[in-house]
C-alpha cells in the first residue's frame, strides 16, 4: 500500500457524459500528478498540482481539467467522454520542492460504452 | 522536445538469467532516474532510483547503472524469479521547477520456468 488512495476504483458511463476521480495523497506530500494509461500502454503524464497550484501539463486534453483542493485531495474531471478515454487513470503524490519519489494509487479503470 | 527511448519492449527470459533494460534520455539536464515494476492491472510500483552523482545502485537482486556522458541508464535484474515478470518502465526527471517524470514506452519482462 502506497499510501495514496483513488476513488471510484472502478467507473462505467456512456460517451458523452462527465465523471470526477478522486485522489488523496500520502499524508505530507504536496504534490499531485495525473497519468493516463490505455490498454498495454505506456504512462501518459497528464497533469501536475504542487501545494494547490498547477505546476506542469503533459497531453492533456482540452475536455479534461484537474484541480488540488487547500487539503492537498485532487480531482480530474473528465468531460464529453469518448471511447478512446476508457483508460487507466492513476494519481501519484510525492513530497515536492525537489526531485523526490513518486507513489502511485491504484488507479481508477474507467470504461466509457 | 524531452524523450525517453526504452529497449527492449519484450524481453523473455529463463529463470535464473539475467535481464537488462536499457533507457536513453535526451535532456542533459535530468538528474533523477526511477524504476517502476507495474504487474497486471496494479498500479506501478517504485523499485530502485539512482541520482546523477552516483554511476551505480545496487538493491539485492536489482542494479541501475547510469552513464551522463552518454545520457542512458540500465536495470539489471540477476537470478531472476516468475514473479519478477511484469512490465517495467524507466523515467527522467530534471527537477527544475515541475518534477514531472518522463516516462519510458515500458518493457515486458517475461520470465521462463
Amino acid at each position: 500500500d502506497s499510501g495514496v488512495t483513488q476513488t471510484p476504483k472502478h467507473l462505467i458511463t456512456a460517451t458523452g457524459q462527465r465523471v470526477t476521480l478522486r485522489c488523496s495523497p500520502r499524508s505530507g506530500d504536496l504534490s499531485v500528478y495525473w497519468y493516463q494509461q490505455s490498454l498495454d500502454q505506456g504512462l501518459q503524464f497528464l497533469i501536475q498540482y504542487y501545494n494547490g497550484e498547477e505546476r506542469a501539463k503533459g497531453n492533456i486534453l482540452e475536455r479534461f481539467s484537474a484541480q488540488q483542493f487547500p487539503d492537498l485531495h485532487s480531482e480530474l474531471n473528465l468531460s464529453s467522454l469518448e471511447l478512446g478515454d476508457s483508460a487507466l487513470y492513476f494519481c501519484a503524490s510525492s513530497v515536492g520542492g525537489g526531485n523526490y519519489e513518486q507513489y502511485f494509487g491504484p488507479g481508477t479503470r474507467l470504461t466509457v460504452t | 522536445g524531452e524523450n525517453v527511448e526504452q529497449h527492449p519492449s519484450t524481453l523473455s527470459v529463463q529463470e535464473g538469467d539475467s535481464a537488462v533494460i536499457k533507457c536513453t534520455y535526451s535532456d542533459s539536464a535530468s538528474n533523477y532516474f526511477p524504476w517502476y515494476k507495474q504487474e497486471l492491472g496494479k498500479r506501478p510500483q517504485l523499485i530502485i532510483d539512482i541520482r546523477s552523482n552516483v554511476g551505480e545502485k545496487k538493491d539485492q537482486r536489482i542494479a541501475v547503472t547510469l552513464n551522463k556522458t552518454a545520457k542512458h541508464f540500465s536495470l539489471h535484474i540477476t537470478e531472476t524469479q516468475p514473479e519478477d515478470s511484469a512490465v517495467y518502465f524507466c523515467a527522467a526527471s530534471k527537477g527544475a521547477g515541475t518534477y514531472k517524470y518522463i516516462f519510458g514506452t515500458g518493457t515486458r519482462l517475461k520470465v521462463l520456468a
